[in-house]
């Protein structure tokens, strides 16, 4: 079964700029939510979305936002970049219900 | 407010030796408990979890430990090998969310 893949992988921005991540979930996953890293704060939630519906959000500007397809691939938007949004973008699926998160590789994103 | 800590940023161990990695949490009600471990340039890999119904989970090298009243959680690798050399982070589940909260990591270095 393929795994969690996101794209792009790199990707340099400017600030001001916007941005569109890609995420497709492992085949029969419904539930992908977002994380970002950064070496100061680690791992942080952004959102969970859940056939096509936002079911949880973490504490980010609504500069982030996400969407979710009905193939379960989703997309996270970051608009206005600033210097900050510098950071491991992480995809991860499960089945929904109290299950291991698999994820992604993760982009690179880098805010110039 | 950090929910989930990792206290050690990071532990070196001899090959063979085990490896003990901690974890305290504030919230009471996280119900699930993951281990997860990262490779540079990959995202975070499902290692083993723990219900909070039960106080042990093991699978071959990898065994949790949770002590709910302490608010507590470990990852003992038995015997550690130079392949486990990995940042590994904690993270939380509170029953109903798929929103995994995390700690900041512990960088695991398993010497030959």
């Amino acid at each position: 079964k393929a795994g969690v893949t996101q794209t792009p992988r790199y990707l340099i921005k400017t600030r001001g700029q916007q941005v569109t991540l890609s995420c497709s979930p492992i085949s029969g996953h419904r539930s992908v939510s977002w994380y970002q890293q950064t070496p100061g704060q680690g791992l942080q939630f952004l959102f969970e979305y859940f056939s096509e519906t936002q079911r949880n959000k973490g504490n980010f500007p609504g500069r982030f936002s996400g969407r979710q397809f009905s193939n379960s691939r989703s997309e996270m938007n970051v608009s206005t970049l600033e210097l900050g949004d510098s950071a491991l973008y992480l995809c991860a699926s499960s089945l929904g219900i109290l299950n291991e998160q698999f994820f992604g590789p993760g982009t690179r994103l880098t805010v110039l | 407010d950090q929910q989930v800590k990792q206290n050690s940023p990071s532990l070196s161990v001899q090959e063979g030796r085990i490896s003990i990695l901690n974890c305290d949490y504030t919230n009471s009600m996280f119900d699930y408990f993951l281990w997860y471990k990262k490779y540079p340039a990959e995202g975070p890999t499902f290692l083993i979890s723990i219900s909070s119904i039960k106080d042990k989970n093991e699978d071959g090298r990898f065994t949790v430990f949770l002590n709910k009243s302490a608010k507590h959680l470990s990852l003992h690798i038995v015997p550690s090998q130079p392949g486990d050399s990995a940042v590994y982070f904690c993270a939380a589940l509170q029953g109903g969310s798929e929103k995994l909260v995390f700690g900041k990591g512990t960088k695991l270095t398993v010497n030959p």
